[in-house]
C-alpha cells in the first residue's frame, strides 16, 4: 500500500522559514516524480513544485519559484519542501502527491498524503 | 501556460439526479486532462485520468469525455457522498509540471 506521510507544518511569523518533509512507502520512490500541492482555506488546489525521480531535476510554479526549494532523499524514501520568506498568502495545507507514470507516461497524480496545515501568522 | 476554466462554478443537484461538470482549457491539450473529488479535511481523490479512464476503485456512475479542449465529467445518478467539489488538472508528460481548475461545487439541492 502507497503512503505519504507529511511533517513538519505548523504556526510560522511572516518572513520566517519551514521545511516540510514526506516519508513514502509501498513504492519504489526514486521511480518516481514527486510534488507538492497546496491548498490554502476556502481556495483551490494550486501546483508548487515536481522533482524528477532519479535525476533530481526541479521545477517550480511562478508563485514560489526562488521561495521554495524541492528536494528529496531517494535513499530514505523522503521528500522535502523547503519554505522561506513564509507571508500570510502561504497559509495552506500542504500536501506531498506522487504522480501517476508508467511506461514514460504521465497521467497525473495518483496518491496524496493526508496534508500539513502550515498557518502564517502577520 | 495552460490555463483551465470550470463550469458551473456551483452545481446543485438531488441525490439520483444526473450531473455534468465542464472543463476547458486553453490551448489543446489532447487527453492530459485527470478530475479530482475534494472533501473537506480529506485529500484530494482520483476519479478520472488520461480524460476518460476510471481510476481504480472509483465507481462507474463517473465518466469521463473530451479532448483537445473541452472535457466533461458525467456523474450518472448522483449519491449523497459525491456532493464535495470537483477540480479538473491538466499534467505535462515532460516537464512534469500541472495546473488545476478553480473547481466545481457539487451541493445538495
Amino acid at each position: 500500500e502507497i503512503q505519504l506521510l507529511e511533517s513538519g507544518g505548523g504556526l510560522v511569523q511572516s518572513g520566517g522559514s519551514l521545511r516540510l518533509s514526506c516519508a513514502a512507502s509501498g513504492f519504489t520512490f526514486s521511480n518516481y516524480v514527486m510534488s507538492w500541492v497546496r491548498q490554502a482555506p476556502g481556495k483551490g488546489l494550486e501546483w508548487l513544485s515536481s522533482i524528477a525521480g532519479s535525476s533530481g531535476a526541479t521545477f517550480y510554479a511562478a508563485s514560489v519559484r526562488g521561495q521554495f526549494t524541492i528536494s528529496r532523499d531517494n535513499s530514505n524514501n523522503n521528500l522535502f519542501l523547503q519554505m522561506n520568506s513564509l507571508r500570510a498568502e502561504d497559509t495552506a495545507v500542504y500536501y506531498c502527491a506522487k504522480e501517476d507514470r508508467r511506461g514514460g507516461h504521465t497521467s497525473g497524480i495518483d496518491s496524496w498524503g493526508q496534508g500539513t496545515l502550515v498557518t502564517v501568522s502577520s | 501556460e495552460i490555463i483551465l476554466t470550470q463550469s458551473p462554478a456551483t452545481l446543485s443537484g438531488s441525490p439520483g439526479e444526473r450531473a455534468t461538470l465542464s472543463c476547458r482549457a486553453s490551448q489543446r491539450i489532447s487527453r492530459s486532462l485527470a478530475w479530482y473529488q475534494k472533501k473537506p479535511g480529506q485529500p484530494p481523490r482520483r476519479l478520472i485520468f488520461d480524460a476518460s479512464t476510471r481510476a481504480i476503485g472509483v465507481p462507474d456512475r463517473f465518466s469521463g469525455s473530451g479532448s483537445g479542449t473541452d472535457f466533461t465529467l458525467t456523474i450518472s445518478s448522483l449519491e449523497s457522498e459525491d456532493f464535495a467539489v470537483y477540480y479538473c488538472q491538466y499534467y505535462d508528460n515532460w516537464p512534469p509540471t500541472y495546473s488545476f481548475g478553480p473547481g466545481t461545487q457539487l451541493e445538495i439541492k
